[in-house]
C-alpha cells in the first residue's frame, strides 16, 4: 500500500501564477485534511473533507480552494500565488471516529517568489 | 485562545534518559482525543500515540507514555530511555466532537535534541 501519495515535491511559483496540488490516499478512509506547516506555526488545518462530495474551511483558508474528486483523490488549487504561502503543505486523511489518527504524506515545498 | 499549547520550544536529553514533553488543551467538550505525532529531520509525521478523554488509563506504547490529566487539561508525552533517533520535532494534536471530529489542531511542537 502506498498509504498517503502527493504530488509535486517541489515546487516553485512566480506571486499571481496558479497550480494545483495534488493527494490520493488507498486507505479507504472517509476524512481528508490540507495543512500547510511555517516555522514556529506547527501544522495549520486549511481545509478539510468529512467525505466524497464535501469539504469545510479549516483556520487558515484565504486564497485556496479544494476538490474532493472522490474517496481517494483531495487536491489543493491555488488560484493566484503570493509569497505568504510559502510553505510545506501536507495532506492527510483517516477513518472517521475520535481515535482515528491521521496518516500524512510526505508534504509538497512550495516556493513563491 | 491558543486550543493546544506547548510550552516548550525545545528542550535536550542524555541517551537513556527520560523526557517530558509538555501539552495543555483547551475544550470545553467533554468528548475529544488526543495525539502525539513525531516529525524527524526528513519531514513525514509519524502517529506516536492516542488519548481518549474517557479513557481511565494513560496510554502506552513502547517506549511513549501519554501522561493525561484531565482535570488539568494536560497531556504530556513520555518518552523513556532516549534513543538517538529520538531527536524529532514532536507535536500534540486535539480532535474534538463538535467538530464532527473532523477538525484536528495542533500545537506548535517541541524539539527534542538527544545528546549521546
Amino acid at each position: 500500500n502506498a498509504g498517503v501519495t502527493q504530488t509535486p515535491k517541489f515546487q516553485v511559483l512566480k506571486t499571481g501564477q496558479s497550480m494545483t496540488l495534488q493527494c490520493a490516499q488507498d486507505m479507504n478512509h472517509n476524512s481528508m485534511y490540507w495543512y500547510r506547516q511555517d516555522p514556529g506555526m506547527g501544522l495549520r488545518l486549511i481545509y478539510y473533507s468529512a467525505s466524497e462530495g464535501t469539504t469545510d474551511k479549516g483556520e487558515v483558508p484565504n486564497g485556496y480552494n479544494v476538490s474532493r474528486l472522490n474517496k481517494r483523490e483531495f487536491s489543493l488549487r491555488l488560484e493566484s500565488a503570493a509569497p505568504s504561502q510559502t510553505s510545506v503543505y501536507f495532506c492527510a486523511s483517516s477513518v472517521s471516529s475520535p481515535g482515528g489518527e491521521q496518516y500524512f504524506g510526505p508534504g509538497t515545498r512550495l516556493t513563491v517568489t | 485562545a491558543q486550543k493546544i499549547t506547548q510550552t516548550q520550544p525545545g528542550m535536550f536529553v542524555q541517551e537513556k534518559e527520560a523526557v517530558t514533553l509538555d501539552c495543555t488543551y483547551d475544550t470545553s467538550d467533554p468528548s475529544y482525543g488526543l495525539f502525539w505525532y513525531k516529525q524527524p529531520s526528513s519531514g513525514e509525521m509519524i502517529f506516536l500515540i492516542y488519548q481518549g478523554s474517557y479513557d481511565q488509563q494513560n496510554a502506552t506504547e513502547g517506549r511513549y507514555s501519554l501522561n493525561f490529566q484531565k482535570a488539568r487539561k494536560s497531556a504530556n508525552l513520555v518518552i523513556s530511555a532516549s534513543q538517538l533517533g529520538d531527536s524529532a520535532m514532536y507535536f500534540c494534536a486535539m480532535r474534538e466532537v463538535p467538530e464532527g471530529y473532523q477538525k484536528v489542531t495542533f500545537g506548535t511542537g517541541t524539539k527534542l535534541q538527544v545528546i549521546p
